[in-house]
């Protein structure tokens, strides 16, 4: 099982609608949950960050995380063309006591939002 | 805040030489930095992690001897790719983590594609 499963895609949505981005991770233990979008050819962008169960709104993003089913999604409202790139979860996992913890990646979610 | 910078954003080599990527965390200080690698349409690769004033910790496969990392300050971390060949071409990209209360957060810097010909 890998650490942090993503769904490849590619997610088409038209502009406008919702955008829902699912990720799942393996480590019971994980606290920190993040999202980064990475536009072709770019480096990733940090977008959310979320510790908590329950829901984290940003602008037209939400975060939602729930511990007891190792989920956590992203909410993009009113989708715009410009919103088109990869969007990659991450998931902080406790690799040993001295070098802190690790970001593992998911292998990214391709949206495409097509006017 | 939380900037972090590349230097080169892209450099061309000739097979046999060496490049030097450098990390910076222009406005925090980071005890440690990322390492990763990324292939055109595949995922981040983890190459090594960076601590400041010690070795870096290299990720299972990757060539310690060839892919040089100095974390010499708080917000300088350089990668040295040695010997570099054409399969060493990819896109390479540094993080630089910040510590908080609960949880560290990693930025990433814009990158530094590599092209050894």
């Amino acid at each position: 099982q890998k650490e942090v499963e993503q769904n490849s895609g590619p997610l088409s949505v038209p502009e406008g609608a919702i955008a829902s981005l699912n990720c799942t991770y393996s480590d019971r233990g994980s606290q920190s949950f993040f999202w980064y979008r990475q536009y072709s050819g770019k480096s990733p962008e940090l977008i959310m960050s979320i510790y908590s169960n329950g829901d984290k709104e940003d602008g037209r993003f939400t975060a939602q995380l729930n511990k007891a089913s190792q989920y956590v999604s992203l909410l993009i409202r009113d989708s715009q063309p410009s919103d088109s790139a990869t969007y990659l979860c991450a998931v902080n996992i406790l690799k040993a006591m001295e070098y802190g913890n690790k970001l593992v990646f998911g292998a990214g979610t391709i949206l495409r939002v097509k006017s | 805040g939380a900037v972090v910078s590349q230097h080169p954003s892209w450099v061309i080599c000739k097979s046999g030489t060496s490049v030097k990527i450098e990390c910076r965390s222009l406005d925090f200080q980071a005890t440690t930095m990322f390492w990763y690698r990324q292939f055109p349409k595949q995922s981040l690769m983890l190459m090594a992690t960076s601590n400041e004033g010690s070795k870096a910790t290299y990720e299972q496969g990757v060539e310690k001897d060839k892919f040089l990392i100095n974390h010499a300050s708080l917000t300088l971390s350089t990668l040295t790719v040695t010997s570099a060949h054409p399969e060493d071409s990819s896109f390479y990209i540094c993080s630089a983590r910040t510590s908080g209360r609960y949880t560290d957060t990693q930025y990433f810097g814009p990158g530094t594609r590599l092209t050894v010909l």
